[in-house]
């Protein structure tokens, strides 16, 4: 098993430049979640799933969107990018019969300018 | 938000020491604490979950106290490998799982 993978690993953006950051795992996981960390701020939950075609709000979800079209995908949409959203992005999944146990992927560095 | 507090460090601790960290929550409600170990510019990966009745893992001791608020993680015997930002997770008790990171303790081990 791959496990939990990120695509891209580092993206350099414009201000106002859109993408889409994805995260898929192999494991069957029905939650799925997108976090960001940030120098002296930890990791905050940005948006989650609890399953294929769900997702919900969590702690900072402005200026983000995402999609769970596949159980096995979750996607993180970036709409106009902004030097604040500059950060790693970390998804993580977690296994049904272990909710709490979280799985995280390699991340995403994300620079905007 | 639901508050989860960490001494950011970092703490610098010889080869063999015992070492200790503590995490406080605010929500007394929380059911579930986890400690995850994060080494430097990789992902979080989960070191050990957090029982009422506390938790053993060779080296590394897991610690709850309810009526304080806090868990603990106790290292024995550090290694040079043990260096690593450690962080809390806390659950939100809410009707999914979402957890509450704090921002992590930041431990050094030197030769």
């Amino acid at each position: 098993n791959a496990g939990v993978t990120q695509t891209p690993k580092f993206r350099v953006l414009k201000t106002g430049q859109s993408m889409t950051l994805l995260c898929a795992q192999d494991m069957n996981h029905e939650y799925m979640y997108w976090y960001r960390q940030d120098p002296g701020m930890g990791l905050r939950l940005i948006h989650y799933s609890v399953g294929e075609g769900t997702t919900a709000k969590g702690e900072v979800p402005d200026g983000y969107n995402v999609s769970r079209l596949k159980k096995q995908n979750f996607l993180l949409g970036l709409e106009s990018a902004a030097p604040s959203q500059t950060s790693v992005y970390f998804c993580a999944s977690s296994p049904p019969q272990d909710q709490e146990t979280q799985y995280f992927g390699p991340g995403t560095r994300l620079l905007v300018l | 938000r639901k508050e989860v507090e960490q001494d950011p460090g970092p703490f610098n601790v010889p080869e063999g020491a015992t070492v200790a960290f503590n995490c406080t929550y605010s929500n007394s409600a929380s059911q579930s604490f986890f400690w995850y170990r994060q080494d430097c510019r990789k992902e979080p990966k989960l070191l050990m979950s957090v029982y009422s009745s506390g938790n053993e893992d060779g080296r590394f001791t897991a610690q709850l106290n309810r009526a304080s608020q806090y868990i603990s993680l106790l290292i024995r015997d550090s290694k040079l490998s043990d260096s690593a930002t450690y962080l809390c997770a806390v659950n939100d008790n809410s009707g999914y799982s979402t957890l509450t990171f704090g921002k992590g303790t930041m431990l050094l081990v030197s030769p």
